[in-house]
């Protein structure tokens, strides 16, 4: 069975500060994506970052960057000069290629404290 | 970007009545969207795949003839509460996959708060 484990059920960092939080993940497949999104307190999801299986670059948007490591099945998400806005509930997805259905980790609750 | 919108944003409804929720993609085709049930400081699970014009398809646990799901066009899917217990009291969220972005990516609705008396 796949599944995504995120092992941080709740982070603070300091304003303007950097911060990275965790996920790992497990399957057999060998082509499948992976997603970082971030929910609020509105509860909207909002797609933070994508990345693809078969590349090996890391993807980058704006402040934030992942960590792909495919060997290992990590998938970290690091969020540079942390604001406030990003206090959210951040959640790692994963879906194979095959499928369009995703699996999300527990969340991590990240709060940025001024 | 593309949207997708959810009606009613919180419904309250009495133990034993039907609720029914709307998502609607506004500015893309969706021959697939998603259900999602969200508990309190929980993360998001699949409920069943909506697929324009068939039958849903459900996850293992879910009872289909209490979440009717209804994708009657392109833009629109509707799940449906039947016969609503307290235990039923979630959060709902629905997602459209864009099949016409090169990106195939889903996008969330807002989300709807069910609670039942």
């Amino acid at each position: 069975a796949q599944t995504v484990t995120q092992s941080q059920p709740e982070m603070s960092v300091q304003e303007a500060e950097t911060v990275t939080l965790s996920c790992t993940y497990d399957t057999s497949e060998n082509n499948y994506y992976l997603f970082w999104y971030k929910q609020p307190p509105s509860r909207q999801m909002i797609l933070v970052i994508r990345q693809e299986a078969y590349k090996q670059q890391n993807a980058t948007e704006n402040r934030f960057s992942v960590n792909f490591q495919k060997a290992a099945k990590s998938f970290s998400l690091k969020i540079s000069d942390s604001q406030l806005g990003d206090t959210a509930m951040y959640f790692c997805a994963f879906r194979t290629s095959g499928t369009y259905k995703y699996i999300f980790g527990t969340g991590t609750r990240l709060k940025v404290l001024a | 970007g593309a949207v997708v919108s959810q009606h009613p944003s919180w419904v309250i409804c009495k133990s034993g009545t039907s609720v029914k929720i709307e998502c609607r993609s506004l500015d893309f085709q969706a021959t697939t969207m998603f259900w999602y049930r969200q508990f309190p400081k929980q993360s998001l699970m699949l409920m069943a795949t909506s697929n324009e014009g068939s039958k849903a398809t459900y996850e293992q646990g879910v009872e289909k003839d209490k979440f009717l799901i209804n994708h009657a066009s392109l833009t629109l899917s509707t799940l449906t509460v039947t016969s609503a217990h307290p235990e039923d009291s979630s959060f709902y969220i629905c997602s459209a996959r864009d099949q016409g972005r090169q990106s195939d990516t889903q996008y969330f609705g807002p989300g709807t708060r069910l609670t039942v008396l």
